[in-house]
């Protein structure tokens, strides 16, 4: 049972428009959603996180809304450029826990043309 | 130092071989975790240590056994592996108490080829 989804296996923008990159979770206990970046042939990098308290957050050219009430949650990157090109996972947690036990997301490769 | 170093890269073995993935940090970070990633799939996590102790373990098979030697190293000792078991292994850590921020630091991983 796939807790953490993402529907789109892939996206394809222009250079200089929005992307807008898409997850839903099933778990309502889920406090904490993050966004990571990977390359291939590199391990996952951390992008933006936010709060169940937020239901938005920002950081340069990436902001992350929350609908809590949807269980949804989407990352926008604006302007896109062709180096965001990479596989994006959205990972969800439970912060009452002392270590940070992480589900992804199936991940969206995101291709952004020049 | 921001970096979680995993070796070695790539390391292909038979299934009756003994081998170990490594794992390292020096962030001073006190949770260390093992996820395995098959290709188109997401990461999933296998163990995580906590103070160097053994503190989740998602019912990983007995072929794959975890160690913490100390709070900097991480090892994965694999043994009688099956060709499914061939994937990425990804090292993470992350600080425990007031310095967690909920993130998880990765390493590159190591591609494991079981033939």
């Amino acid at each position: 049972d796939q807790q953490v989804k993402q529907n789109s296996p892939s996206l394809r923008v222009q250079e200089g428009r929005i992307s807008i990159l898409n997850c839903d979770y099933t778990n309502s206990m889920f406090d904490y959603f993050l966004w990571y970046k990977k390359y291939p042939a590199e391990g996952p990098t951390f992008l933006i996180s936010i709060s169940s308290i937020k239901d938005k957050n920002e950081d340069g050219r990436f902001t992350v809304f929350l609908n809590k009430s949807a269980k949804h949650l989407s990352l926008h990157i604006v302007p896109s450029q062709p180096g965001d090109s990479a596989v994006y996972f959205c990972a969800a947690s439970s912060l009452g826990g002392a270590t940070n036990k992480l589900i992804f997301g199936t991940g969206t490769l995101l291709a952004v043309q020049p | 130092d921001t970096e979680v170093t995993q070796t070695p890269k790539h390391l292909v073995m038979g299934m009756t071989n003994k081998k170990s993935l490594k794992c390292e940090q020096h962030m001073g970070h006190r949770a260390m975790y093992w996820y395995k990633q098959k290709a188109k799939k997401p990461p999933e996590l296998m163990f995580v240590y906590s103070y160097e102790k053994l503190s989740i373990n998602e019912s990983v098979p007995s072929r794959f056994s975890p160690e913490c030697p100390n709070s900097s190293l991480l090892n994965l000792h694999l043994h009688a592996l099956q060709p499914e078991d061939s994937a990425l292994y990804l090292c993470a850590s992350s600080p425990l108490g007031q310095d967690n921020t909920g993130e998880l630091f990765f390493g590159e991983g190591s591609r494991l080829t079981v033939l």
